[in-house]
């Protein structure tokens, strides 16, 4: 079990760029999520997925954002035409989810910075 | 949708004192789950402890217990004997049977030699 992965763990970028971060969760886990979480805040919640299945998004997740989880194993999310209001850490967890418990591991988290 | 308040922006102990950090939440349902997660410096987020809420037994794990009052829909994180390694931010979260997990702001929590 190496636990949740995620890369990068830094991306400076500049405005108006496309960023694309990656999260592998624990293998076997059936549930993958998305937080992002500024500095002295608590996370917030972004979108999650079941297996392939995209079950849920924020409304902070507007059209520049995308999620994939195409095989059920890795995620992507995807930022376009970033903001300096996109800058935060955005976290990835995973959950081995079974309808009376679930238990998250959380990822280091990516750290972006838009300039 | 669920709130989760964190009234406790900063809070201090001495080490090997008992500290109790605060939470409040708010929500409709009667089956849910209740989570403490401490943050490091490294910023990876830890699971402490979990409460079912259909049990009425309060959670403990170690020097970590909380206090659960359903009704008055309040979850606090009691933590015994304080070390040094117990500083961090200290989130309450909550997740309803089959939905995503919702988070507080955080208490950070300091711990004096």
């Amino acid at each position: 079990d190496t636990g949740v992965s995620q890369d990068p763990r830094h991306k400076i970028t500049k405005r108006g760029q496309n960023v694309t971060f990656r999260c592998d969760p624990i293998s076997e886990h059936n549930r993958l999520y998305w937080y992002r979480q500024t500095l002295g805040q608590g996370p917030e919640f972004l979108t999650y997925f079941q297996n392939e299945a995209q079950l849920e998004k924020s409304r902070l997740l507007s059209d520049r954002f995308s999620a994939e989880r195409p095989k059920g194993s890795f995620s992507t999310l995807e930022i376009q035409r970033t903001e300096q209001g996109d800058s935060a850490m955005y976290l990835c967890a995973s959950s081995l989810f079974s309808g009376t418990n679930e238990k998250l591991f959380f990822g280091s988290g990516t750290q972006l910075s838009v300039l | 949708a669920q709130t989760v308040t964190q009234s406790q922006p900063e809070m201090s102990v001495q080490e090997a004192e008992t500290v109790t950090l605060s939470c409040t939440y708010d929500t409709s349902e009667s089956d849910y789950y209740l989570f403490w997660y401490k943050q490091p410096p490294s910023r990876q987020m830890i699971l402490v402890i979990r409460q079912e809420a259909y049990k009425q037994q309060n959670a403990t794990e170690n020097r970590f217990s909380v206090n659960f009052q359903k009704a008055a829909k309040s979850f606090s994180l009691k933590i015994s004997d304080s070390q040094l390694g117990d500083a961090a931010m200290y989130f309450c979260a909550y997740r309803s049977k089959n939905n995503d997990m919702r988070f507080g702001a955080g208490t950070r929590l300091t711990v004096k030699p």
